[in-house]
C-alpha cells in the first residue's frame, strides 16, 4: 500500500460545479495534511492545510479530514477554468517535516 | 522579496558531467529541502537541512550531495550525472517542522 494515494485523474468537472479531490494515507500516526496546487510547468503552492478531524473552509476551498478512515479530501466549490491544475496531497508523518510524503497528484480539468 | 530562487531554470548535461543547482532564500527559514519530481511519481525528497551546518538524507539521496553553510543558501551537487537523474528539481523552504513548504520555480534537468 502506498503511503499517500491519489487518483491521477484527470478529473473533469463543468464550470460552476463542485470538484472533489480525494487522498488516503497509510500511517495512522500522521499529524498534518496539506493540499498544494501545481499548474503545468510551475512549482507547487499551498492551498490548504488541516490538522484536526472535520472540515476547514477557506473561500471556495474546503479541506476535510477523517483520521479514523485515514482520508483527506479537498472540495472546490464553483469551480473555475483557472482551477485547472494538478492537486498534490501531502501528509506529515511523525518525526518532523522530513517525513512529509507527497501523493502523485490529481489532475483537475474544469470545462467552460 | 524574491522568496526562493533557483538557478538555472533549464540545463542539459552529458552523462558523467557534474553540476550544482543553486537555491537561495530570503525568507529567513531554517528548513530547506531539495525534491525531484518525475512524471507519475510525485515529489521525492532528496536532502533536507534544518539549519546552517546541518543536513540529512531524504528518500532518494544517491548521486547527490548538499551543503548548508549559510541560512540563505542550499546548493545541490550532482556528481557523475546519469540519465536516471533527468527530472525537475525543486528547492523549498519551511519555517518549522510542521508547516507548509514554499517552493522555488524549479530546474528542469536533462541528462543525455
Amino acid at each position: 500500500q502506498k503511503e499517500v494515494e491519489q487518483n491521477s485523474g484527470p478529473l473533469s468537472v463543468p464550470e460552476g460545479a463542485i470538484a472533489s479531490l480525494n487522498c488516503t494515507y497509510s500511517d495512522r500516526g500522521s499529524q498534518s495534511f496539506f493540499w498544494y496546487r501545481q499548474y503545468s510547468g510551475k512549482s507547487p503552492e499551498l492551498i490548504m492545510f488541516i490538522y484536526s478531524n472535520g472540515d476547514k473552509e477557506d473561500g471556495r476551498f474546503t479541506a476535510q479530514l477523517n483520521k479514523a478512515s485515514q482520508y483527506v479530501s479537498l472540495l472546490i466549490r464553483d469551480s473555475q477554468p483557472s482551477d485547472s491544475a494538478t492537486y498534490l496531497c501531502a501528509v506529515n508523518r511523525p518525526g518532523g517535516y522530513q517525513k512529509v510524503t507527497f501523493g502523485i497528484g490529481t489532475k483537475l480539468q474544469v470545462i467552460p | 522579496n524574491a522568496g526562493v530562487t533557483q538557478t538555472p531554470k533549464f540545463r542539459i548535461l552529458k552523462i558523467g558531467q557534474s553540476m550544482t543547482l543553486q537555491c537561495t532564500q530570503d525568507m529567513n527559514h531554517n528548513y530547506m529541502y531539495w525534491y525531484r519530481q518525475d512524471p507519475g511519481m510525485g515529489l521525492k525528497l532528496i536532502y533536507y537541512s534544518v539549519g546552517a551546518g546541518i543536513t540529512d538524507k531524504g528518500e532518494v539521496p544517491n548521486g547527490y550531495n548538499v551543503s548548508r553553510s549559510t541560512t540563505e543558501d542550499f546548493p545541490l551537487r550532482l556528481e557523475l550525472a546519469a540519465p536516471s537523474q533527468t527530472s525537475v528539481y525543486f528547492c523549498a523552504t519551511g519555517g518549522g517542522a510542521n508547516t507548509e513548504a514554499f517552493f522555488g520555480q524549479g530546474t528542469r534537468l536533462t541528462v543525455v
